[in-house]
This record gives structure tokens, C-alpha cells and sequence, in this order.
């Protein structure tokens, strides 16, 4: 198995830029989580998935920030308007266990910056 | 809030000596702990993990250790090796679903 895929590994924008960024969770793991890490607050968990539907969006900082996913191989994070402290490392991963329990397998991470 | 604390940023061990990880909770709701490693330009890899019914958990090289009455686990790696340098993420959960990591300890082992 190819493990989480995530697109973009990097993405520049400009401040105001709606910004997407994806996730394909491995195949037959049925939860699906979205962190962000920073330097200031460390690894955050966002929002996550079972069955593809949203369980917790309480890490979600603001309504600039939203999360679907359509079908139980992709994900999408999105970030209307984008603002320069948006800047981050963002961690897509899928578990086969439900819920947080269990082992995560995280993909390598979308790298932003918001200039 | 901080609810998961690994208070050490950092911590530099020699090769073959033991490496101790230390990690905090306040939440006394989580029931379920992780410990992951994670190499630059890598997601987190998961290493091991333990239920609250259990003070005790060993994997190979790596052992957790959980205290509940005093909500402090701690990861130990013996003996350390320079492959194990990484930085090193706590995480705890509880049965509502919430999630928390510490913000991570950067262990070097040295030849």
C-alpha cells in the first residue's frame, strides 16, 4: 500500500488565496484525521472523519477553515481566505481502529505559507 | 490549553544508554495513550501506545510506563540507538474522541 498521499508537499500563496489541500486516506481505513503543527502550538488535531462523516470539528480555529469528504478515499481541506499565521504544516492520516483510538498512519504533510 | 506537556524540548543521550521520555496529562477523561515518532520531512510514525488498565507496556527496545494517580507516562528506549533520533510526540485520547499530543521531545543519540 502507498500509505496517506497528500497534495500539495508544498504550497505558496498570497494572503486572500483560497488554498486546498487533499488527502487520499489508505484504502479500508475508515477514520480520517486533518492536524496542523506549528511551532507555537505543536501538533493540533482539526477536525476527523469515521465513515466519512465529520465526528469533531472542534479543532477547527475559525469558519475561514472547512473540511469534506465525499467518498472514503479523498478528503479535502480548505482555507478561505488564507491569512499569514495560517502558515503551517498540515498532517492528513487514516486509522483502520474508528475514532482516536488506535494507530494513526499519517501521510508526509502539506507544507503552507501564506505570504 | 495545554492538556498534554512534554516538558523537555530536548534531551541528547549516549548510544546504548537509556533514553526516558517524560509526558503529562491533565484530562483525567483520557484513557488512552500514545507515543509517536516522527523524522524531518516525515509525517509521525506510531511506536506504541497504552491503555489505561495497564501500567505497563513493552515493545521490543521500547517500553511505556503510565501513572495514572499522578497522570505522567513516560517512554523508555533501551538501549538507545542513533537510528531513534527523532523527534517524539505524546498523544492522549479519551472515550468522547478527544485527541491531544504534546509538543514534542527532539532525542538525539550519540555514537
Amino acid at each position: 500500500d502507498a500509505g496517506v498521499i497528500q497534495s500539495p508537499r508544498h504550497e505558496v500563496t498570497e494572503m486572500g488565496q483560497e488554498v486546498t489541500l487533499r488527502c487520499k486516506p489508505i484504502s479500508g481505513h475508515n477514520s480520517l484525521f486533518w492536524y496542523r503543527q506549528t511551532m507555537m502550538r505543536g501538533l493540533e488535531l482539526l477536525i476527523y472523519f469515521n465513515n466519512n462523516v465529520p465526528i469533531d470539528d472542534s479543532g477547527m480555529p475559525e469558519d475561514r477553515f472547512s473540511a469534506k469528504m465525499p467518498n472514503a478515499s479523498f478528503s479535502t481541506l480548505k482555507i478561505q481566505p488564507s491569512e499569514p499565521r495560517d502558515s503551517a504544516v498540515y498532517f492528513c492520516a487514516s486509522s483502520a481502529a474508528g475514532g482516536t483510538r488506535g494507530e494513526q498512519f499519517f501521510g508526509p504533510g502539506t507544507r503552507l505559507t501564506v505570504l | 490549553d495545554q492538556q498534554v506537556k512534554q516538558n523537555s524540548p530536548s534531551l541528547s543521550v549516549q548510544e546504548g544508554r537509556i533514553s526516558i521520555l517524560n509526558c503529562d496529562y491533565t484530562n483525567s477523561m483520557f484513557d488512552y495513550f500514545l507515543w509517536y515518532k516522527k523524522y524531518p520531512a516525515e509525517g509521525p510514525t506510531f511506536l506504541i501506545s497504552i491503555s489505561s488498565i495497564k501500567d505497563k507496556n513493552e515493545d521490543g527496545r521500547f517500553t511505556v510506563f503510565l501513572n495514572k494517580s499522578a497522570k505522567h507516562l513516560s517512554l523508555h528506549i533501551v538501549p538507545s540507538q542513533p537510528g531513534d533520533s527523532a523527534v517524539y510526540f505524546c498523544a492522549a485520547s479519551g472515550s468522547d474522541g478527544d485527541m491531544r499530543f504534546g509538543a514534542g521531545t527532539r532525542l538525539t543519540v550519540k555514537p
